[in-house]
Order: structure tokens, then sequence, then C-alpha cells
């Protein structure tokens, strides 16, 4: 009953540096996405896909890459990071479709740039 | 655009009143709404989902209601709790967006002293 699993839980980069947060999920969900929360911004859509092979851009995806390989995993790289993505990243994964998707979000990875 | 706000940042109140807590989005075109539950340092927990054709969820102590036309969403508290301290989210999903893009407010940190 592991849900979503995020690694890792903490990070520190210093600018410049590459790193990749993991996500994974076990319930066999098609969609998965990444956000950011920031102080007093809210929780802001980085990526998202609707199943493996497919992914989107949401809200603010600059500095961000993604890809979905399998249904289980999904990604977010950041190739050169700048202080301006230290934050708290959340992956949330549901079904597809229509209906009442409830998202499922993981404990976070707090991220910080020096 | 869509934009989703929460009034007050911020409530104290004393154990055992009932309480509610505001949210208000600008597009009434809108699929579903969301209320979520977020402790320090952790992920999002759903409450309570409301779909645009319902007026009202309730889940135990609490009930969530919508009001389309006027772009507004209360998450009433009844006999609050210390355990209920924590920081609550509302999110809308657009009608036009797919299954999980989701626009969040900025919460509202709830603290119940015993």
């Amino acid at each position: 009953n592991a849900g979503v699993t995020q690694t890792p839980k903490f990070q520190v980069l210093k600018t410049g540096q590459s790193m990749t947060l993991q996500c994974a999920q076990d319930m066999n969900h098609e969609y998965m996405s990444w956000y950011r929360q920031d102080p007093g911004m809210g929780l802001r859509l980085i990526h998202y896909s609707v199943g493996a092979g497919i992914t989107d851009q949401g809200e603010v995806p600059n500095g961000y890459n993604v890809s979905r390989s399998t249904t289980e995993d999904f990604p977010l790289r950041l190739l050169s990071a700048a202080p301006s993505q230290t934050s708290v990243y959340f992956c949330a994964s549901t079904t597809a479709g229509g209906g009442a998707n409830v998202l499922t979000f993981g404990a976070g990875s707090r991220l910080t740039v020096l | 655009k869509q934009e989703v706000t929460q009034i007050p940042a911020a409530l104290s109140v004393p154990e055992g009143e009932n309480l509610v807590l505001n949210c208000s989005f600008t597009d009434s075109a809108i699929y579903n709404l969301q209320w979520f539950r977020q402790d320090p340092g952790k992920g999002l927990t759903s409450l309570l989902l409301i779909q645009s054709s319902q007026r009202e969820q309730t889940s135990g102590r609490l009930n969530a209601s919508l009001d389309k036309s006027s772009g507004r969403s209360t998450l009433y508290i009844a006999a609050s709790q210390p355990g209920d301290s924590a920081t609550y989210l509302c999110a809308v999903r657009p009608s036009s967006s797919n299954t999980g893009k989701l626009i969040f407010g900025q919460g509202t940190t709830l603290q119940v002293k015993p």
C-alpha cells in the first residue's frame, strides 16, 4: 500500500548542478504530475503525463524535463539548477478520464539550490 | 485565467468552535473542486471533492459547499479539535483541462488551541 513514493526527501544543490527527483506509484494510475509549492504561491503545475510515452507542460515548465517510459515512474529532471528552483516538489497521480479523479500526492521533496 | 483565492491566510480558534474556511475562484467553468489538508512537512490529503453539478459534500465533521455561479466554496468544520490544525487548500479543475490539472489556492493555516 505504498501509494506515491518520492525520493529524495531532501536535497541541496549548487547552482548549475543537475539532478533527478524520482516519483513512483503502484496504483496503476494513468495520470501523473509534478507540482512545486512555494510560500504564498500555492501549488503550481510543472509537467504532467496522461500515460506512458505522453508528457505535456504545465504552468511553470521552464528549467525542468520529464519523461514517462513506464506507467509507474515519472522522474523530474533539473538540468542546470538555479536558486529560483528552491522549492518543495510534489508528485501526484490519479486515474485518467472523467469522474471524481482524486489526486494522490507523495510526501514531497524539499530542494535547496545554493 | 482561472485564479483561486483563500481567505484568511491563517486562522486560530479555541477547541470546540465551528468554523468556516473560504475559497473563491474567478471562472465558474469548472469540472470539480477539491479540498485538501496538508500537515507540516507532509504531502496533501484529499478531504472532499465536489463535482460541478453538486452543491455540497460531507465527510464526518467536514462539510464542503459549492456555489459555481458566485465562484465560491466553503469548508465547514464542526466542533474543531487540536488534531484539525493543518493547512487547508482548495483546488479547482477547470472544465477545459484534462484529468489532473488543478489550480490551487494559497491555503488557510488553521490552528485549533486546546
